[in-house]
């Protein structure tokens, strides 16, 4: 069966980087792209940017243009997203999703990422 | 870029219940828009995809329809468990771009 499986939460102070991985397995890693999504507490969903797992192409929200970079092992099969110059409002669960191009159709568990001096 | 609007943001009502979730795009976009559903502390489920084709496993009382700019996922006869919030969800094939609704809660009445 699919599953995409998420690092662990992290804290971090303002200014620092995160790295968030996805593992996938129970399909072909190469064959679909995967879509990070993150969500603010309490707040609706919001695109980070998409991964090609085939070839490494990258697109990425623009708000986050300088800041996001998005990188795939596919000798493991995981997926990296990692955030840099973090500020409060960063603080939010983080998702990846394997992206079918219709939708985005297995998600991970999600890892809550704390933003605090 | 597109906006997706979705209405009402909350709705009251009761199990048994036929609900009616609108999600209003700012300009024509493709076939690609989905629903998902999403419980607290849950990472979001797709419910339907391309419009009107219901993910694996999810039950026939929900379905999707529409096209061009206005979309609408029904749920025939609410479950307790329906009770949510639904995101509709838009994507350009290239470059790829994601977007969501602000989503809608679907709360008991």
């Amino acid at each position: 069966q699919v599953q995409l499986v998420q690092s662990g939460a992290e804290v971090k102070k303002p200014g620092a980087s995160v790295k968030v991985s996805c593992k996938a397995s129970g399909y072909t890693f190469t064959s679909y792209g995967i879509s990070w999504v993150r969500q603010a507490p309490g707040q609706g969903l919001e695109w980070m940017g998409w991964i090609s797992a085939y070839n490494g192409n990258t697109n990425y929200a623009q708000k986050l243009q300088g800041r996001v970079t998005m990188t795939t092992d596919t000798s493991t099969s995981t997926a990296y997203m990692e955030l840099r110059s973090l500020r409060s409002d960063d603080t939010a669960v983080y998702y990846c999703a394997r992206d079918l191009i219709a939708a985005l159709d297995y998600w991970g568990q999600g890892t809550l990422v704390t933003v605090s001096s | 870029e597109i906006v997706l609007t979705q209405s009402p943001a909350t709705l009251s009502l009761s199990p048994g219940e036929r609900a009616t979730l609108s999600c209003r795009a700012s300009q024509s976009v493709s076939s690609y828009l989905a629903w998902y559903q999403q419980k607290p502390g849950q990472a979001p489920r797709l419910l339907i995809y391309d419009a009107s084709n219901r993910a694996t496993g999810i039950p026939a009382r929900f379905s999707g329809s529409g096209s061009g700019t206005d979309f609408t996922l029904t749920i025939s006869s609410l479950e307790p468990e329906d009770f949510a919030v639904y995101y509709c969800q838009q994507r350009s094939n290239w470059p790829p771009r994601v977007t969501f609704g602000q989503g809608t809660k679907l709360e008991i009445k």
